[in-house]
C-alpha cells in the first residue's frame, strides 16, 4: 500500500495567521488526494478533493478561499488555512486513493 | 453512498474474538464494504474490504450476509492494541480508485485485559 506522510504533525498558531499543512505520497504518484477534518469526539468529514494540475473540489460548506489547496506535483498536496481562527482548531488528515484509501498520520492544529 | 449503522461501543476480553456488526440495508449492487479503524490521535488504518464473498487477511475476517444488507468484522484474537474506533463504510469504486469515503460515528472497541 501507499505510505503517506504529513507535516507538521502538530502546530500552534496565533489567530489571524496562516498555516500550511503538507501531505506527501512517498511511494506512489497520486493525481488525487483527499483532505479531511476531524473535530474532537467526532468523525472524519471530507473537506475537499485535491486534483493534480487543476483546481480542488470542495465539499458543501467548506470555504475555498479560507482553505487553499495546491496539488502542484504527483506526490505533494498542501492545505493552507488562511487567517486561522480558534474554531479552525482541528485534526486535519489527508489520504491517497489506490485500491483503497491510505491515510496520513494527521496534523493537529491549535489556533490561539 | 449507502448509510451504515454500527453500535456505538463494544467491549472485548483480550485474547478473545471481537465481532463487530454493521448494517447497510440500502447497499447497492456495486458498492463495496470497507472497514477502517482509528486509534486515538492517528489517521485511519485500512483493515479489509469486500463485495460479496467473505474475505480474510492478516488482520481480520469480513463476513458479508448473502443479501449483503449486513456484515461482521472479526478480529480473531483481540489485543490491547486493537482498542480503537472501527468504521464500516460502503462505497463505490471508480476505475481510477478515486472514490470517496463517508465516515459515520463507528464503533468504539475497548479490549479489556
Amino acid at each position: 500500500g501507499a505510505v503517506v506522510s504529513q507535516h507538521p504533525s502538530w502546530v500552534i498558531c496565533k489567530s489571524g495567521t496562516s498555516v500550511k499543512i503538507e501531505c506527501r505520497s512517498l511511494d506512489f504518484q497520486a493525481t488525487t488526494m483527499f483532505w479531511y477534518r476531524q473535530f474532537p469526539k467526532q468523525s472524519l468529514m471530507l473537506m475537499a478533493t485535491s486534483n493534480e494540475g487543476s483546481k480542488a473540489t470542495y465539499e458543501q460548506g467548506v470555504e475555498k478561499d479560507k482553505f487553499l489547496i495546491n496539488h502542484a506535483s504527483l506526490t505533494l498536496s498542501t492545505l493552507t488555512v488562511t487567517s486561522a481562527h480558534p474554531e479552525d482548531s482541528s485534526f486535519y488528515i489527508c489520504s491517497v486513493p489506490l485500491e483503497t484509501q491510505y491515510f496520513g498520520p494527521g496534523t493537529r492544529l491549535l489556533v490561539l | 453512498d449507502a448509510k451504515t449503522t454500527q453500535p456505538p461501543s463494544m467491549d472485548c476480553a483480550e485474547g478473545r474474538a471481537a465481532n463487530l456488526p454493521c448494517n447497510h440495508s440500502t447497499i447497492s449492487g456495486n458498492e463495496y464494504v470497507y472497514w477502517y479503524r482509528q486509534i486515538h490521535s492517528q489517521g485511519p488504518q485500512y483493515i479489509i474490504h469486500g463485495l460479496k464473498n467473505n474475505e480474510t487477511n492478516e488482520m481480520a475476517s469480513l463476513i458479508i450476509t448473502e443479501d449483503r444488507k449486513s456484515s461482521t468484522l472479526i478480529l480473531p484474537h483481540a489485543t490491547l492494541r486493537d482498542t480503537a474506533v472501527y468504521y464500516c463504510i460502503v462505497s463505490f469504486r471508480s476505475g481510477a480508485g478515486s472514490y470517496q469515503l463517508t465516515f459515520g460515528k463507528g464503533t468504539k472497541l475497548s479490549v479489556i485485559p
